[in-house]
């Protein structure tokens, strides 16, 4: 089993819909949680941290199941702009992040 | 003020040769990370720098990958006797360190990666 698996994806969307992306993580002493954004051809920036109770940051909702081992982020109101990879990182160790292999998403007009 | 910067942008290099990847973090970062990152794949963990610890090697692929830093600034990705299976880009990030934010929520920040192409 992969440390950190996505949905495959890509995800195509029209604007306005809500779309919700899902990861699983192998390893049960992760202790730290991220969704990350990936433009085409451009690096990592993160979009935000995901906390046990759950965080919301405008139209984008993160949330957290420890005993499932499951993270999702969900989106709504998509906008154009929120096409993109989304990458789900895990903190388990010190140092290192596990980054799944990210899902795309494609929002059309 | 200035993110990550990496250089070169773009390496195009021959099966043997050898490639030095630079990056320079944000000042004030203590902690630097090397990714790797295939076509269509996810981000590798290469090699992570805090400070002036010893550095977490655990992600690099072979003896042909080295990389090194000065203090806690630029670091410089060495691969040796280049082989296909290295084209990829390379991600440096760089961060905080973990006493001054709540732990593991530190941010890292990314630079541009250099894509590199080994013919």
């Amino acid at each position: 089993r992969k440390e950190v698996e996505q949905d495959p994806g890509p995800f195509n969307v029209p604007e306005g819909a809500t779309v919700a992306f899902n990861c699983t993580y192998s390893n049960s002493a992760s202790q730290s949680f991220f969704w990350y954004r990936q433009d085409c051809r451009k690096e990592p920036k993160l979009l935000m941290s995901v906390y046990s109770s759950g965080n919301e940051d405008g139209r984008f909702t993160a949330q957290l199941n420890r005993a499932s081992q499951y993270i999702s982020l969900l989106i709504r109101d998509s906008k154009l702009s929120d096409s993109a990879t989304y990458l789900c990182v895990v903190r388990s160790g010190y140092s290192t992040l596990t980054f799944g292999k990210g899902t795309m998403l494609l929002v059309s007009p | 003020g200035a993110g990550v910067s990496q250089s070169p942008s773009n390496k195009v290099t021959e099966k043997g040769k050898d490639v030095e990847l630079r990056c320079d973090p944000i000042s004030g970062h203590t902690a630097l990370y090397w990714y790797r990152q295939r076509l269509g794949q996810g981000l590798e963990f290469l090699i992570y720098f805090q400070g002036n610890s010893a550095p977490d090697k655990s992600g690099l692929p072979s003896d042909r990958f080295s990389a090194e830093r000065t203090g806690e600034s630029v670091s410089t990705l060495t691969i040796q006797r280049t082989q296909q299976e290295d084209s990829a880009v390379y991600l440096c990030a760089s961060s905080l360190p973990r006493w001054t934010t709540t732990w593991g929520q530190e941010t890292q920040y990314f630079g541009p990666g250099t894509r590199l192409l080994v013919l």
